[in-house]
C-alpha cells in the first residue's frame, strides 16, 4: 500500500510568487489534513477535508492560502502571493476515519526568499 | 487557550532508558498520541493513550495521567536509530478529533 506522497519535496521561491503544493493521500482515506511546521515550533494544524469538503479550515493563516480537494482524491495547497513568514515544512496527512491515527507524508520544505 | 509542553532536547547513550514528558492544557481531551519523526521524514504514529496507565509496544511505552494532564513516552534499550524528534499530540481540544501537536523533543542518542 502506497503511503501519503507530497510534491515537491522542496520549493524555493521569491516573495510575491505563487507556489502550489500537492498531496496524494492513501487510497480510501476520506480524511485529509494539512499541517505546517515553522522551524523549532509545533506542527500546526491548517485544515481538514472529508472527501472533497472542507470540514475545518480554522488553522488557515489568511486568504493568501487556498486548499482544494477536487473529486475527494488528491489535494493542493496554493500560496499566493507568498510572504517570508510562509516558510516552513508543509505536511499532509490522511486517515480512514477522523478518530484514527494519522499517516503523514514527508512534507514540502518551502523557502520564501 | 491550549498548550502542550515537552522538553526541546534530550540526550542519552545507547542502551539507556529515556523518558520524554508531555504536559497539556486543552479545552477538551479524548487522548494523547506520540509520533516519531526522523530528519526529513514523515512523522509516524507510535502510540495512543485514551485511558490512564501504561501502554507497552516493544521497546516503547507510553503513559497517561488524565488527572495530572500529563503523559510520557518511555524508550528502553536505546539504539542509534532512535535519534529523532518525538511529538506528543492531544485529541479532543475544542471537541475535535484532530490532533493538536506540541513543539517536539529532539532525542540525540550517543554511542
Amino acid at each position: 500500500e502506497a503511503g501519503v506522497t507530497q510534491f515537491p519535496s522542496h520549493s524555493v521561491i521569491e516573495k510575491g510568487q505563487t507556489v502550489t503544493l500537492r498531496c496524494d493521500p492513501i487510497s480510501g482515506h476520506d480524511n485529509l489534513y494539512w499541517y505546517r511546521r515553522v522551524m523549532g515550533k509545533e506542527i500546526k494544524f491548517l485544515l481538514h477535508f472529508v472527501k472533497e469538503s472542507k470540514q475545518d479550515e480554522s488553522g488557515m493563516p489568511n486568504n493568501r492560502f487556498l486548499a482544494e480537494r477536487t473529486g475527494g482524491t488528491y489535494s493542493t495547497l496554493k500560496v499566493q502571493p507568498a510572504e517570508l513568514e510562509d516558510s516552513g515544512v508543509y505536511f499532509c496527512a490522511s486517515s480512514r476515519q477522523v478518530d484514527e491515527k494519522l499517516f503523514f507524508g514527508s512534507g514540502t520544505q518551502l523557502s520564501v526568499l | 487557550g491550549q498548550s502542550l509542553e515537552q522538553p526541546s532536547e534530550v540526550t542519552a547513550v545507547e542502551g539507556a532508558i529515556v523518558q520524554i514528558n508531555c504536559t497539556y492544557q486543552t479545552s477538551g481531551f479524548y487522548g494523547l498520541s506520540w509520533y516519531q519523526q526522523h530528519d526529513g521524514g514523515a512523522p509516524t504514529f507510535l502510540s495512543y493513550n485514551a485511558l490512564d496507565g501504561l501502554e507497552e509496544t516493544g521497546r516503547f511505552s507510553s503513559f497517561l495521567s488524565r488527572s495530572d494532564s500529563y503523559g510520557y513516552l518511555l524508550l528502553q534499550e536505546l539504539q542509534m536509530k532512535d535519534s529523532a524528534s518525538y511529538f506528543c499530540a492531544v485529541k479532543g481540544s475544542g471537541g475535535s478529533y484532530i490532533p493538536t501537536f506540541g513543539r517536539g523533543t529532539s532525542l540525540i542518542v550517543h554511542p
